[in-house]
């Protein structure tokens, strides 16, 4: 019963490098999450998805990309990576109801030096 | 835009109650929720209560909405030091996604 697999757990970029992280769950959830979360601040999101083939911006997507093949997978994509995009991202993924809330991942610990 | 406010600190001795406040913006928000942050992880949920209940409460968890206020707290019984966490408060927003305070750090004194 893995719920939210997410890989790597730490990674260090130089400026202007590239990385996917890697974001699983086998819950059968429709809607999955990409938040980060700075020093100290809650979670702002990145992007989400309500289910295969649908994406969609949240509050902070600039630097980033997403797609959805399949309903299991929501990998993030980090283009031309910079000092501010040092943060833990976290993936979470829910049924259409929101009375179950979220389930999240363990997170990925990023710097960019 | 849809906004969760909460305090970010919190000390309790051990033993005490700790009481985590918290007030959101959108008043169609249907469901509203707690998780629970330990160093190093990600978010667990602990409850959830929604929007037309007053309270909620499991073990040693008490949670109270304030409708009117759109203010919900959470109260810890008895804490004890594996309490000591980050506790996030969180809405259904009327954009169909959850919208997160910025935590609050609640730290226990012996």
């Amino acid at each position: 019963n893995a719920g939210v697999t997410q890989t790597p757990k730490f990674r260090i970029l130089k400026i202007g490098q590239s990385m996917t992280l890697q974001c699983t769950q086998d819950m059968n959830h429709n809607y999955m999450y990409w938040y980060r979360q700075d020093p100290g601040m809650g979670l702002k999101l990145i992007y989400y998805s309500v289910g295969a083939g649908i994406t969609d911006k949240g509050e902070v997507p600039n630097g980033y990309n997403v797609s959805r093949s399949t309903t299991e997978d929501f990998p993030l994509r980090l283009e031309l990576a910079a000092p501010s995009q040092t943060s833990v991202y976290f993936c979470a993924s829910s049924y259409a109801g929101q009375e179950y809330g979220y389930t999240f991942g363990s997170g990925t610990r990023l710097t960019v030096v | 835009g849809e906004d969760v406010e909460q305090s970010l600190f919190l000390s309790v001795r051990e033993g005490d109650s700790s009481v985590i406040n918290c007030t959101y913006t959108d008043s169609s928000s249907t469901y509203l929720y707690w998780y629970k942050q330990e160093p190093g992880a990600g978010l667990q949920l602990l409850t959830y209560i929604f929007s037309n209940m007053d309270m909620k409460q499991d073990q040693r968890l008490t949670v109270l909405l304030n409708k009117k206020d759109k203010h919900l707290s959470l109260r810890i019984a008895d804490t004890q030091t594996g309490d000591s966490a980050i506790y996030f408060c969180a809405a259904y927003s009327s954009a169909s996604k959850i919208i997160f305070g910025s935590g609050t750090r609640l730290s226990i004194r012996p």
